[in-house]
């Protein structure tokens, strides 16, 4: 059940595009994406419903395609600040308990 | 803005010793999570909590049970540390969108 994260790891320069994939073998019902720098814990970066549109801030959005079971992370123009670990995790079901599936991440290093 | 707050940011306990580690968040959230992260496995989830004295078993529970006496705190306890649960263990809680992670317990057992 846990969701496959593509690629594993990244090395971009400052400013180039990056694109992070997540696939689930099951219908989903939501996909949530996080970040984490090395030392620190996860951060929410933004969550995609059944249904929903394209999701983004600045030059961080993604994508959430249903019938492939699919969400995909968009970062364009990347920072420095952009590098750490991005999870996603998957929501199978309309719960009120908010319980997710991560997958093991992949890792985005920046160079100046 | 959202505040978990972890009792410990690191600790080392011997093989056998019972241990316990407590999670505050302070935005009354319902629902509470605890993981554990391991390089290469990602986040998995031990247990969780979506009311008080209510708890679900995670991914992986075997050696851990969890205590939710208040709202606000959610406990996670290893009856008899082992040394294959050395790890980061990280709390999580959410209001229903989005989970907010502590800072982490970083647990050696020797």
């Amino acid at each position: 059940q846990q969701p496959v994260q593509s690629p594993q790891a990244v090395i971009l320069r400052e400013g180039e595009d990056a694109v992070i994939n997540c696939s689930s073998s099951k219908a989903l019902y939501s996909v949530h994406w996080y970040r984490q720098k090395h030392g620190e814990a996860p951060v929410f970066l933004m969550i995609l419903l059944k249904g929903g549109e394209q999701k983004g801030h600045e030059k961080i959005s993604a994508s959430f395609n249903e019938k492939k079971q699919q969400s995909s992370l968009y970062l364009t123009a990347s920072q420095l600040s952009y590098s750490g670990t991005y999870f996603c995790g998957t929501e199978l079901n309309e719960n009120r308990d908010d319980k997710i599936i991560f997958g093991k991440g992949t890792r985005l290093h920046i160079l100046p | 803005d959202v505040k978990v707050t972890q009792s410990s940011r690191y600790l080392v306990k011997r093989t056998g010793e019972k241990v316990f580690l407590e999670c505050v968040q302070d935005m009354d959230h319902e629902n509470m999570f605890w993981y554990r992260q391991d390089p290469g496995l990602g986040l998995r989830l031990i247990y969780f909590s979506y009311d008080v004295k209510m708890k679900e078993k995670g991914d992986i529970p075997e050696g851990y049970s969890v205590s939710r006496e208040k709202k606000e705190r959610f406990s996670l306890i290893l009856e008899s540390a082992s040394t294959n649960q050395t790890s980061m263990y990280l709390c999580a809680s959410s209001p229903g969108f989005g989970q907010y992670f502590g800072p982490g317990t970083r647990l050696t057992v020797t």
